[in-house]
């Protein structure tokens, strides 16, 4: 069973606009992370939350959580065609595993 | 480029046919995970070794099994492919188990026919 749940399923924005996508998940969390897919191939780590955050950046994402919401946000700034993917949140499992979310595909337009 | 390499980048087998898949982890990662990813979903978990033993499993069954060696490299196999199977597998290798950063490799595109 996947135990976050990203928002939309898919954006369609232009390139220098803003990207902002949301995960919600299930259960308590130790941390939670954002992937990014280019068309199907590998995931890259794109940035680690811990549960006693709030809010965290890099480069051009901000991320922040709200654990009394069970929801987290991944923001692109002054995007880029290059950021054209799905993008994955996922919590840690009991096994030492992640548990992932359906994801969200954004498509930026040149 | 993470360090993880799958082999191979794409597979067709046929029904009830048994396949193999390989990883080999970052160097100095003892911990390795697979995962299934359908299309159109996000990966799912299928067991993870530590140190050449399975520590955590998801729920698939038994005719999904894999090795570790003592490099770390890994196998996922398949047996009785079904039709379902058909996915793209990912394998993740990681500093340590329950390390919080997971190095993914490109996966392995399987098609059962």
């Amino acid at each position: 069973s996947q135990q976050g749940e990203e928002d939309p399923q898919a954006l369609s924005i232009q390139e220098g606009e803003n990207a902002t996508m949301n995960c919600s998940y299930k259960t308590s969390i130790n941390n939670l992370q954002w992937y990014r897919q280019n068309s199907g191939r590998g995931l890259v780590h794109l940035i680690l939350i811990r549960s006693n955050e709030r809010e965290k950046h890099s480069g051009r994402l901000r991320v922040t959580l709200d654990t009394s919401k069970k929801s987290s946000s991944l923001l692109i700034t002054a995007s880029r065609a290059a950021d054209t993917a799905s993008y994955f949140c996922a919590t840690d499992g009991s096994q030492g595993n992640l548990i992932f979310g359906k994801g969200t595909k954004l498509s930026v337009k040149p | 480029e993470t360090g993880v390499t799958q082999s191979p980048t794409h597979l067709i087998k046929t029904r009830g046919q048994q396949v193999t898949l390989r990883c080999s982890s970052q160097s100095g990662h003892n911990t390795v995970s697979w995962y299934q990813q359908a299309l159109g979903q996000g990966p799912q978990f299928i067991f993870q070794y530590y140190r050449e033993e399975e520590n955590g499993r998801g729920n698939f069954p038994p005719r999904f099994s894999g090795l570790q060696f003592p490099n770390y490299s890994s196998e996922l196999n398949v047996n009785a492919l079904e039709l379902d199977d058909s996915a793209l597998y990912l394998c993740a290798s990681s500093l340590e188990w329950g390390s919080t950063e997971a190095f993914f490799g490109q996966g392995t595109r399987l098609t059962v026919v």
